[in-house]
């Protein structure tokens, strides 16, 4: 059964910092990884999806990286905002398109 | 391309009554979909596993009887939570898988409240 476990639970840090959000996953045999926003109350917002067959993908200020064999996955925001405050969720999937999510992290970035 | 829409975005409903979500794919479709829930501060877990034109598969712990999934065309599926409770009150979302592709997208999801 895949398991996904999301290091730090929350974090916080002042603006304009850089900073690396953590995704583990027990089951490599993966299709897909996705990273999520979801904001208090709100739904969800696609930020990054990585094919199992790519390393990384970026967005703007948004990196993300996946190591498949080692069942790992970061998400890496240059230059943090108060804007960017918000629950980060990583979701990985099979081919037959369930996910399993993790349970987050809630990031707060103080002006 | 590849959108899936979910209605409503939000409900308020009395105890006892039923609330019906829909998530309808606009661009493709989607011969799997899949519903999850979230209850507060915990994470999403998968509901159930819909085909279209068969009877959805439950996760364990699921009560059939009370999320009614239907998936009768390949743009629709719904998810009606009957004689809803205080305790349903959650968040609910969809995915789509793409029919001949390995691809899915998820709905914007559905908070539910239920007073």
């Amino acid at each position: 059964k895949q398991e996904v476990t999301q290091i730090p639970a929350a974090l916080s840090v002042p603006e304009g910092e850089n900073l690396v959000l953590n995704c583990s996953f027990t089951d490599s045999a993966i299709y897909n990884l996705q990273w999520f926003r979801q904001d208090p109350g709100k739904g969800l917002t696609s930020l990054l999806l990585i094919q199992s067959s790519q390393r990384e993908q970026t967005s703007g200020r948004l990196n993300a990286s996946l190591d498949k064999s080692s069942g790992r996955s970061t998400l890496y925001i240059a230059a943090s905002q108060p804007g960017d405050s918000a629950t980060y969720l990583c979701a990985v999937s099979t081919n037959a398109g369930k996910s399993t999510f993790g349970d987050g992290t809630t990031l707060t970035v103080k002006p | 391309g590849a959108v899936v829409s979910q209605h409503p975005s939000w409900v308020i409903c009395k105890s006892g009554t039923s609330v019906k979500i829909e998530c309808r794919s606009l661009d493709f479709q989607a011969t799997t979909m899949f519903w999850y829930r979230q209850f507060p501060k915990q994470s999403l877990m998968l509901m159930a596993t819909s085909n279209e034109g068969s009877k959805a598969t439950y996760e364990q712990g699921v009560e059939k009887d009370k999320f009614l999934i239907n998936h009768a065309s390949l743009t629709l599926s719904t998810l009606t939570v009957t004689s809803a409770h205080p305790e349903d009150s959650s968040f609910y979302i969809c995915s789509a898988r793409w029919t001949g592709n390995y691809g899915y997208t998820f709905g914007s999801g559905t908070r539910l409240t239920v007073v």
